[in-house]
């Protein structure tokens, strides 16, 4: 397995627009994380999702940000309009419910800059 | 969720075992010892987990206090390949989310 793929690597957005982070989980996981690092807050869960139904979206910071998981293979997470606050590290991550560790697989990130 | 108590920063030489400590004096009968590692410009990765007993796996091991209330990943034999912030993190029993705290950061010396 190719592991948890995020898309784009780098962006970099001016304020105001319209930020769009893609990811697609590992095959056969059935739960996906969304998380956000940065140098002062370190690494935050914004959302996760089971069996692609959000569970916990309480670290989401405001109405700005919003997650779909339309599909199995397939989760998004948006930023409307974007602000400079939002630059970070963004990691998608998932796990297999079934798998007694619990462990999670990451990503490589989105590092996203808002200028 | 119960927090987690870990050093800035340590150093080692490589070719020499590390003990990473952390403290979880608030830690609950069901919550599971998770350890994360994070490379530099990588996201993280799992290293190894327990609950009461001592733990091995071929990246560390996993030493539990008999009161729970504190645990040390043991890496063997430091490389410079293993130079990342480990995390330390308490997972309740059943729960899928994990919360990460700020960290040591391991620095290995050549």
């Amino acid at each position: 397995d190719a592991g948890v793929i995020q898309s784009p690597r780098h962006e970099v957005t001016e304020m105001g627009q319209e930020v769009t982070l893609r990811c697609k989980p590992i095959s056969g996981h059935d739960y996906l994380f969304w998380y956000r690092q940065t140098m002062m807050r370190g690494l935050e869960l914004l959302i996760y999702f089971n069996n692609n139904v959000p569970i916990d979206d309480s670290g989401m910071p405001e109405d700005r940000f919003s997650a779909k998981m339309p599909n199995a293979s397939f989760s998004t997470l948006k930023i409307q309009p974007s602000e400079p606050r939002d630059s970070a590290v963004y990691f998608c991550a998932s796990s297999f419910g079934g798998q007694p560790t619990g462990e999670q697989y990451f990503g490589p990130g989105t590092r996203l800059t808002v200028t | 969720d119960a927090k987690t108590t870990q050093p800035n920063s340590m150093e080692s030489n490589e070719e020499e075992p590390v003990h990473l400590p952390c403290n979880h004096s608030t830690i609950s009968g069901t919550d599971y010892i998770h350890w994360y590692r994070q490379l530099p410009s990588q996201g993280p990765e799992y290293v190894i987990h327990g609950l009461t007993s001592n733990v091995n796996n071929r990246m560390a091991s996993l030493a539990i206090a008999e009161d729970r209330k504190s645990s040390t990943l043991i890496l063997h034999r430091a490389t410079l390949r293993d130079a990342a912030v480990y995390y330390c993190i308490l997972r309740a029993g059943g729960a899928n989310n994990l919360f990460f705290g700020t960290g040591t950061r391991l620095t290995v010396i050549p």
